[in-house]
């Protein structure tokens, strides 16, 4: 059964350093998503791509994150100088024609 | 925004029991509803979901009804197993010019007890 594949598994950073996580979506899925969730939280979402470009971002989803799908497989979380606050799980997903969002596994992601 | 609401955030039962979950939205124009399943460590798995033209909706041990006029909706797990011990989740999709989003409600903990 296809699905939602992440990496790294975990990543450890310093504050101020940039990181990207990886993912790659299901293969015929059209949109994509990154949601974080930190340490005992609800999933909160952070941003919606389709057709190359964002289709909605919400307030965690500052200048400080970027993302790309660079070579028609890959999708990326780009997090450029890293806070503490970022500490956090972040999931990507990917939908096809249907409602159902697939999740990945996650990376989880701590800041120092 | 859309804002989802979820009750209890633990709940106990005994192996072959029934749990319930119940989630309330806000935003009537979220047409989607889907619960997904977390386990330690790992990403949201969706186990049900229903959309707003539907009233109930069930797969085996699970179903999943919906009342568009209060804005709520609840999970129902029959006969309870210790695998079904987890966290877990409901959601309001909203439309935003067909991609979707999801709010997530603040999770349960169910715990089976064998």
């Amino acid at each position: 059964e296809p699905e939602v594949t992440q990496t790294p598994s975990h990543q450890v950073t310093q504050m101020g350093q940039e990181v990207i996580l990886r993912c790659v979506p299901i293969s015929n899925h059209l949109y994509f998503y990154w949601y974080r969730q930190i340490l005992g939280q609800k999933v909160e979402f952070l941003v919606s791509f389709y057709n190359n470009e964002i289709s909605e971002k919400s307030e965690i989803f500052d200048d400080q994150f970027s993302v790309e799908r660079p070579d028609g497989s890959n999708f990326t979380l780009k997090i450029r100088s890293t806070k503490l606050e970022d500490s956090a799980m972040y999931f990507c997903a990917s939908r096809g024609g249907g409602e159902t969002q697939y999740f990945g596994p996650g990376t989880r992601l701590l800041v120092l | 925004g859309e804002n989802v609401e979820q009750h209890p955030s633990t709940l106990s039962v005994q192996e072959g029991d029934s749990a319930v979950i119940k989630c309330t939205y806000s935003d009537s124009a979220s047409n989607y509803f889907p619960w997904y399943k977390q386990e330690l460590g790992k990403g949201p798995q969706l186990i049900i979901d229903i959309r707003s033209n539907v009233g109930e909706k069930k797969d085996q041990r699970i179903a999943v009804t919906l009342n568009k006029t209060a804005k709520h909706f609840s999970l129902h797990i029959t006969e309870t197993q210790p695998e079904d011990s987890a966290v877990y989740f409901c959601a309001a999709g909203v439309p935003q010019g067909g991609s979707e989003k999801l709010v997530f409600g603040k999770g349960t903990k169910l715990t089976v007890n064998p």
